[in-house]
């Protein structure tokens, strides 16, 4: 069965602290893998990665997917306490060609002043 | 430019009532997408839809859920005679009409189901 595994499930960390959060992959008919960030409301997109070994970056947040290990990291330097939120990674599957995610269970992150 | 739509925010239905989800995608975009997130669990996929047409129902329960889209007004997710189990979080996402992006989905912000 496809699945995506997030790690570490939760994560408190200081202001100004780099976090590295954690996605593996199963997923027997992967296109891309996605990062959301998912506060209180609607998850919001941060990135879409489909080739290995480009960092895909936006300000403090950085990205990168590895095909061959079947993994990806999201890094977030100098953290604020607006980065606390729930982090959401997702599989793009192609099995249907439909657009199907598959999500993993998220890293809930919080950032203490 | 609006994002995704989705309404009612929370929803507080009875066993045995209905349950209508109403969303409206992003403008320009023709694919709608629903996830359910239950509880302590992440978003699990539901249904995809384009206009008048459900592409892939594959993640739907068999009995008392369904869903369209049609030509005109928003996609809306039924479930008939609702139970304390669909007690979750309804999202809707969209994405534009091209396929090389369709993985790139827009996410409304959710409506709160709670069966009592």
């Amino acid at each position: 069965e496809d699945k995506v595994v997030q790690s570490p499930l939760s994560l408190v960390v200081h202001e100004g602290d780099t976090v590295t959060l954690n996605c593996s992959y199963e997923v027997t008919n992967f296109r891309s893998l996605l990062w959301y960030k998912q506060e209180k409301k609607a998850p919001t997109f941060l990135f879409m990665l489909t080739s290995s070994g480009i960092e895909k970056k936006s300000g403090r947040l950085s990205s990168i997917l590895d095909k061959k290990e079947l993994f990806s990291i999201l890094n977030i330097t100098a953290t604020q306490t607006g980065d606390s939120a729930i982090y959401l990674c997702a599989v793009g599957d192609g099995s249907s060609n439909t657009g199907k995610l598959i999500f993993g269970q998220g890293t809930t992150l919080q950032v203490k002043p | 430019n609006a994002g995704v739509m989705q309404n009612p925010r929370h929803l507080v239905r009875r066993r045995g009532q209905e349950a209508r989800l109403r969303c409206s995608p992003m403008k320009g975009h023709s694919h709608v997408y629903w996830y359910r997130q239950l509880p302590e669990e992440g978003l699990k996929f539901m249904v995809y839809l384009q206009k008048e047409n459900i592409i892939d129902e594959s993640g739907m329960p068999k009995e008392r859920f369904s869903a369209e889209f049609p030509k005109e007004g928003p996609s809306i997710l039924r479930i008939q005679q609702v139970v304390r189990g669909d007690s979750a979080a309804y999202f809707c996402a969209s994405s534009p009409p091209y396929r090389v992006s369709s993985y790139e989905q827009y996410f409304g912000p959710g409506t709160r189901l709670t069966v009592t």
